[in-house]
């Protein structure tokens, strides 16, 4: 079966720790994203990348990081200079090129930083 | 810039009640529009969608238009199910490289019996 997993679907952290998700795809998509999901508002972009070994900052990059080494794989960094890291994680991915396609979400990791 | 606005919710309905969740967006040029579902503790699914002017989407008994002279693109179902519970997103692409969505705050629904 082709998808996106995440892991680990709870996390918990104490702050001042930096903590990686894991995100990985196999449906030989060549772009992949980040997003950060709080209560009462949409997603947001934080990271995406459209091939390997490259990557943008979305619109709320502060405080992440992402590698692209390997297409299957888009890991976040949440870093302790976070300011409000407590949220909702998703992982998308998609077809590079063409028109129309959609984005592929995984099932996402709830991230709570005490 | 590129933005979306939906409908707040909550929407609590009754069982085979119709459904109705407003979308509006601005952008330039010509975005493609989505609706996601996101059902209690997943990811997002894609449920329908539609890439140019009076395109209409449809799946699972849920429809939405493209109404560029509205900038709309609403969401409809003409008899919910308890099934249908769930927070849904309307979205834009803009058409450009980095095919980045642009997500609406989310409306959720609840369904009663």
């Amino acid at each position: 079966d082709g998808g996106i997993t995440q892991s680990p679907k709870y996390l918990f952290r104490k702050e001042g720790q930096n903590v990686t998700l894991s995100c990985e795809q196999n449906l030989n998509h060549d772009a992949m994203y980040w997003y950060r999901q709080d209560p009462g508002q949409g997603l947001r972009l934080i990271y995406y990348s459209q091939i390997v070994n490259d990557f943008q900052k979305g619109d709320i990059a502060e405080g992440y990081s992402v590698s692209r080494e390997k297409k299957e794989s888009f890991p976040l960094t949440v870093t302790s200079a976070q300011k409000n890291p407590t949220a909702f994680y998703l992982c998308a991915s998609t077809l590079a090129g063409g028109q129309s396609y959609e984005q592929y979400f995984g099932p996402g990791t709830r991230l709570t930083v005490t | 810039g590129n933005s979306v606005t939906q409908m707040e919710g909550p929407v609590t309905l009754s069982e085979e009640a119709f459904l109705t969740i407003n979308c509006t967006y601005t952008a330039t040029g010509y975005p493609s529009l989505f609706w996601y579902v996101q059902y209690p503790g997943e990811g997002l699914q894609l449920l329908l969608k539609a890439t140019k002017a009076d395109d209409k989407g449809s799946n699972k008994g849920f429809e939405a238009t493209y109404r560029k002279e509205t900038t709309s693109f609403h969401l409809e179902k003409g008899s919910v199910q308890v099934s249908d519970s769930a927070v849904y997103f309307c979205a834009l692409r803009y058409q450009t490289g980095a095919n980045n969505l642009f997500f609406g705050t989310g409306t959720r629904l609840t369904v009663i019996p």
